[in-house]
């Protein structure tokens, strides 16, 4: 099982819909969590960290269930400019530091 | 301005040359990092550095080197450049908390013929 997965899609998705995906991560120790997204071999550019209670950004909600160890992330009303791949990271213990593990990302197309 | 900066953009280099991409942060962040990105693929840490004169191997560290004299600079050395090291280059920096987000640079893209 790798450390941290995400459903590769593409999610094909018409514009103004709502989309949902989760990010699974099997270390239970890990400690922080984050969304990017990253458009087509262009640097990922945080989206958000997530928080325990759950947080909200706009029409981005993040959610953490440590209970069965997933991230998820909802985009409402989503817009033509919300294609892009969109990649979890979690800050998961490693030896006696910290190690940020990638998942691999979710595509998403919003379609007109 | 203040940010992350790589330089160059683009390189295109003959196998078994040297390269030296270069990665400048002006936050002061302690802890840089080098990924690679392959078409198709996800990232794949190269090296990280937690503090000046620190550095450490990731999950892809050979045929490359790093030093970090500097805290603000992370340079990545191709030693003798090959084609599969043909790649897009990320550096990225974060503060030392271990709930900082990563910020990263806009990438060099290596070709190697």
């Amino acid at each position: 099982r790798k450390e941290v997965e995400q459903d590769p899609g593409p999610f094909n998705v018409p514009e103004g819909a709502t989309v949902a995906f989760n990010c699974t991560y099997s270390n239970s120790a890990s400690q922080s969590f984050f969304w990017y997204r990253q458009d087509c071999r262009k640097e990922p550019k945080l989206l958000m960290s997530v928080y325990s209670s759950g947080n909200e950004d706009g029409r981005f909600t993040a959610q953490l269930n440590r209970a069965s160890q997933y991230i998820s992330l909802l985009i409402r009303d989503s817009k033509l400019s919300d294609s892009a791949t969109y990649l979890c990271v979690v800050n998961s213990p490693m030896d006696s530091n910290y190690q940020l593990i990638w998942g691999a990302g979710t595509k998403l197309i919003i379609k007109p | 301005d203040a940010g992350i900066t790589q330089s160059p953009r683009y390189k295109i280099t003959e196998t078994g040359r040297q390269v030296t991409l270069m990665c400048h942060q002006t936050w002061s962040h302690s802890y840089m990092f080098w990924y690679r990105q392959d078409l198709g693929h996800g990232l794949r840490l190269i090296y990280y550095s937690a503090a000046a004169d620190i550095t450490d191997k990731g999950e892809v560290p050979d045929g490359y080197v790093v030093s970090r004299s500097k805290t603000e600079n992370f340079p990545l050395t191709l030693e003798s450049a090959t084609r599969s090291q043909t790649s897009v280059y990320f550096c990225a920096s974060r503060a030392g908390t271990y709930n900082s987000p990563l910020h990263f640079g806009n990438g060099t893209r290596l070709t190697v013929t």
